[in-house]
């Protein structure tokens, strides 16, 4: 069992540029989570999917779009890079949202730079 | 709203020795708590968690934690520091209820040095 896979795991990026991260699990999770983690900051929730076929807000969410067309992906997409959105994202996954109780399961990341 | 506090962005210890990470929480609700270590280029992995059941937490590699309401706190506790602990630990918290959408709030890490 892989758990969670991301890719690519590192990319530089042209600002303006339009770039999407992608995140597959293959536990059946419910529930999946974009981060992004910032030296000092700690990791801050952009987007999340309780179930497939809806997405919410999380902390950071502008500049970031999200879509979940079935259980298993869970795509990042930024329609236009900027210099700000330079940072390492983690996709996690969880097997239900319900309650707040069940772990967190995380990917191996993807190191995004924006010139 | 809720926010997590980690105290002391690096910690150093010998091996061997006690290892303590420090996390206050702040919540207007009962909060579920966790802790996760990232291992250099690698995604967190969950040590523990406190999910309102025993106040004193043991997790996984020897580590345990104990929830304190009265201090706010949850600080991450070992016995004796192996060369292998050194990674960035994040301290997290969340709110039970079946309106949570699971979303966890962390703390800005604490990176654990430790020396031989």
């Amino acid at each position: 069992i892989a758990g969670i896979t991301q890719a690519p795991t590192s990319q530089i990026l042209a600002a303006g540029r339009r770039m999407t991260l992608r995140c597959t699990q293959d536990m059946r999770h419910n529930a999946m989570y974009w981060y992004r983690q910032d030296l000092g900051l700690g990791l801050r929730l952009i987007h999340y999917s309780n179930t497939a076929g809806t997405t919410g807000k999380g902390e950071v969410p502008d500049g970031y779009s999200v879509s979940r067309a079935n259980t298993d992906d869970f795509p990042l997409t930024l329609a236009s890079a900027v210099p700000s959105q330079t940072s390492v994202y983690f996709c996690a996954s969880s097997d239900s949202a319900s309650g707040g109780i069940d772990t967190q399961y995380f990917g191996p990341g993807t190191r995004l730079t924006v010139l | 709203a809720q926010s997590v506090t980690q105290l002391g962005s690096h910690v150093s210890v010998s091996e061997g020795a006690l290892v303590l990470l420090r996390c206050n929480y702040s919540s207007s609700v009962p909060p579920y708590l966790f802790w996760y270590v990232q291992y250099p280029n690698q995604g967190l992995q969950l040590l523990l968690k406190y999910t309102s059941a025993a106040t004193l937490v043991k997790g996984i590699n020897g580590f345990e934690a104990e929830f304190k309401k009265s201090e706010t706190s949850f600080h991450l506790t070992k016995p004796s520091a192996h060369m292998s602990d050194a990674a960035e630990y994040f301290c997290a918290v969340t709110s039970p209820g079946s309106s949570n959408t699971g979303k966890l709030i962390f703390g800005q890490g604490t990176t654990l040095q430790v020396k031989p």
